[in-house]
């Protein structure tokens, strides 16, 4: 089945801690997007990347960090620096063509301890 | 600066009954979207609008899109309570590979 999949579902950060999130997919969409949702609002753009080893910062990038070594996969770091991460992260894929559309994956929730 | 304002942020409707949602955009938008959203779960894709005029129906959910009034509606057909969720709207601005979002429609239909 194609798709795409975040792991974990929920993570807890420990204060200075970095945090992992992954987001694989097998759609061989080229780009992928990272999105971070708080409770009530709608989703903000943190980071981007429209082709392999190639990224751009969205609207809240500062305390993020990603990498896109690989097509499948754009994984998201949580940094230290980022001091209020608490929130609902959503990856997605995009299709391409004239009716291009994001797709999402489950999201990950992310508490901090 | 593309700015999406979605209303009304809350809706309570009875089973049965129309309604629309309003998205409006501030700037040039070369296309617009609509997703839905259950209660802690992801967004699920709805509609696709690219042209002036383009209009995009699902069952009991009818999308148009007015580029001249930067305005798009998302219709609801006598409302059954599984249409119950969050409906977003999002605009790409032009020239780029963003979306920027609404903060939603939080719609809730009861018998």
């Amino acid at each position: 089945d194609g798709g795409i999949t975040q792991s974990p579902k929920y993570l807890f950060r420990k204060e200075g801690q970095n945090v992992t999130l992954s987001c694989e997919q097998n759609l061989n969409h080229d780009a992928m997007y990272w999105y971070r949702q708080d409770p009530g609002q709608g989703l903000r753009l943190i980071y981007y990347s429209q082709i392999v080893n190639d990224f751009q910062k969205g609207d809240i990038a500062e305390g993020y960090s990603v990498s896109r070594e690989k097509k499948e996969s754009f994984p998201l770091t949580v940094t230290s620096a980022q001091k209020n991460p608490t929130a609902f992260y959503l990856c997605a894929s995009r299709t391409s063509g004239s009716y291009e559309t994001q797709y999402f994956g489950p999201g990950t929730r992310l508490l901090v301890l | 600066e593309l700015k999406v304002e979605q209303n009304p942020l809350f809706l309570s409707m009875q089973e049965g009954k129309n309604y629309t949602i309003y998205c409006n955009y501030s700037t040039t938008s070369d296309r617009l979207y609509w997703y839905r959203q259950d209660p802690g779960k992801s967004l699920e894709s709805l509609f696709v609008l690219l042209s002036n005029g383009a209009v995009k129906q699902e069952g009991r959910l009818m999308a148009s899109l007015d580029t001249k009034a930067r305005l798009s509606t998302l219709h609801i057909t006598a409302a059954v309570h599984d249409l119950s969720a969050t409906y977003f709207c999002a605009g790409g601005p032009y020239n780029t590979d963003k979306l920027i979002f609404g903060t939603g429609t939080r719609l809730q239909v009861f018998p």
